[in-house]
């Protein structure tokens, strides 16, 4: 079974604090993603990134910043957190499909909720 | 902007009633339609991809309709059970190769005993 691993379930910080979230995934993906959920907006894409050392922008980048030094692992920073940040945070893997549409499938970890006080 | 949107947002359903909620997307440049279950302190996992007009997907008691040239999509839960309560996310894929999901708010499902 396809594995993302979140380091952490709660996280509680400071405003101004620098913060890591730290996701790794066990299936060799070459995507993966970071996103943030808040109530009534669904699912937001803060940055993506398809292979080692390469990352996107996703719809709200701003306060944020990624690092993706290895395949297996990918790093959401909050440089200087602040309270709107507050939020579910979700990370997710998944292959390049090839020939398989099946491969544009995500996986998800199990979120990290973030309280920045 | 592209728009995906899920209606209704919340849905109470008594158990072993069926229901069925909605998710649009656009009609240009349409790739692939998904869609996931995300229970509550769990992970979401998909449940369906769809990719051609007129698919009808079925896992167990759940299915889906694509209509890609009116973008929208159906899930039918046939008999609801307890354990059907979750967040069904339905997401659009816009461009091939790009791997970016554009994701709908949400449907979250209760179902009461």
């Amino acid at each position: 079974d396809v594995k993302v691993t979140q380091s952490s379930r709660y996280l509680v910080k400071r405003t101004g604090e620098k913060v890591f979230l730290e996701c790794v995934q066990d299936m060799d993906h070459e995507n993966m993603f970071w996103y943030r959920q808040d109530p009534g907006l669904g699912l937001r894409l803060i940055y993506f990134s398809y292979d080692v050392k390469m990352k996107e922008k996703g719809d709200i980048p701003e306060g944020y910043s990624v690092s993706r030094e290895k395949k297996e692992r990918f790093s959401l920073i909050l440089e200087s957190a602040s309270t709107n940040q507050t939020s579910m945070y979700l990370c997710a893997s998944s292959a390049t499909p090839g020939q398989s549409i099946a491969k544009n499938i995500q996986y998800f970890g199990a979120g990290t909720r973030l309280s920045v006080l | 902007i592209l728009n995906v949107e899920q209606s209704p947002q919340s849905l109470h359903v008594q158990e072993g009633d069926s229901t069925n909620f909605t998710c649009s997307f656009p009609s240009s440049n349409f790739y692939a339609l998904h869609w996931y279950r995300w229970e509550t302190a769990k992970s979401p996992e998909a449940l369906f991809v769809m990719t051609l007009n007129g698919d009808e997907k079925k896992k167990g008691r759940i299915s889906a309709t694509l209509n890609t040239k009116e973008g929208y999509s159906y899930l039918y839960i046939k008999g609801s059970q307890p354990e059907d309560s979750a967040t069904y996310l339905c997401a659009f894929l816009w461009q091939q190769g790009a791997q970016k999901l554009v994701f709908g708010q949400g449907t979250r499902l209760t179902i009461n005993p």
